[in-house]
């Protein structure tokens, strides 16, 4: 198993400000993942992030509004850029294989 | 678009009765798992049941699959108030290396 921490838990940010997230992983790991859940809503993968290469983003996310860093094994950071309240969500990262994957608490955003 | 679609949306049941959840898929796929996410927090991986098993119990918890039907369920056996919570299932897509979740079946247990 992976523990995982988030920061910030949440925040409340203005229209056209820029946020940035930040995962910590307890092991080494090899992919990491970087998912939005809207409210009421399921989980939407935005993008995979391997350590030392570019991440590969999902339909309908680009690198210029979720640009995303992997410094290292063990660390990863979302920015959530240019913010409108569409992007109001609970952001979530989260390791592991499609076995199993293990998830951060979660970041809990607002934009007013 | 969301590869897993589940139903009931929402349920509520009393405490000590069964509660039985569905999802199906639309694709060919390795897994499926099942997730608990308490009040908008991280989710915790419940179960996985591989695409050649039919059926798998863990505790209180028992799923099934169908794969001619490209459907799950998830039963939770005498519930208990700690149960309330959204369940997810998930899939993995034959080939690529990443989940796709479904709508989610939000539970209440009434005590």
């Amino acid at each position: 198993s992976a523990v995982i921490s988030q920061k910030p838990s949440r925040d409340i940010c203005q229209r056209g400000t820029s946020l940035t997230i930040q995962c910590q992983v307890d092991s080494q790991v090899t992919m990491m993942f970087w998912y939005r859940q809207q409210p009421g809503q399921s989980l939407t993968l935005i993008a995979t992030a391997n350590q030392g290469s570019e991440a590969t983003y999902e339909s309908g996310f680009v690198i210029d509004k979720f640009p995303i860093s992997r410094p290292n094994l063990t660390f990863s950071t979302l920015t959530v850029s240019n913010m409108s309240p569409e992007d109001s969500s609970i952001y979530l990262c989260s390791v592991g294989s499609t076995d199993t994957q293990y998830f951060g608490p979660g970041t809990r955003l607002t934009v007013l | 678009s969301q590869q897993g679609e589940e139903d009931p949306q929402a349920l509520s049941i009393q405490e000590g009765e069964n509660a039985t959840m569905n999802c199906s898929y639309k694709t060919s796929i390795n897994n499926l798992q099942w997730y608990r996410q308490n009040s908008g927090r991280g989710l915790v991986h419940l179960i996985l049941i591989r695409s050649n098993e039919r059926e798998k119990h863990s505790g209180r918890l028992r799923v099934t699959l169908d794969t001619s039907k490209k459907s799950s369920s998830l039963l939770i056996t005498a519930s208990r108030a700690a149960d309330t919570a959204s369940y997810f299932c998930a899939t993995d897509k034959e080939g690529a290396q990443k989940l796709v979740f479904g709508q989610g079946t939000r539970l209440t247990i009434n005590p």
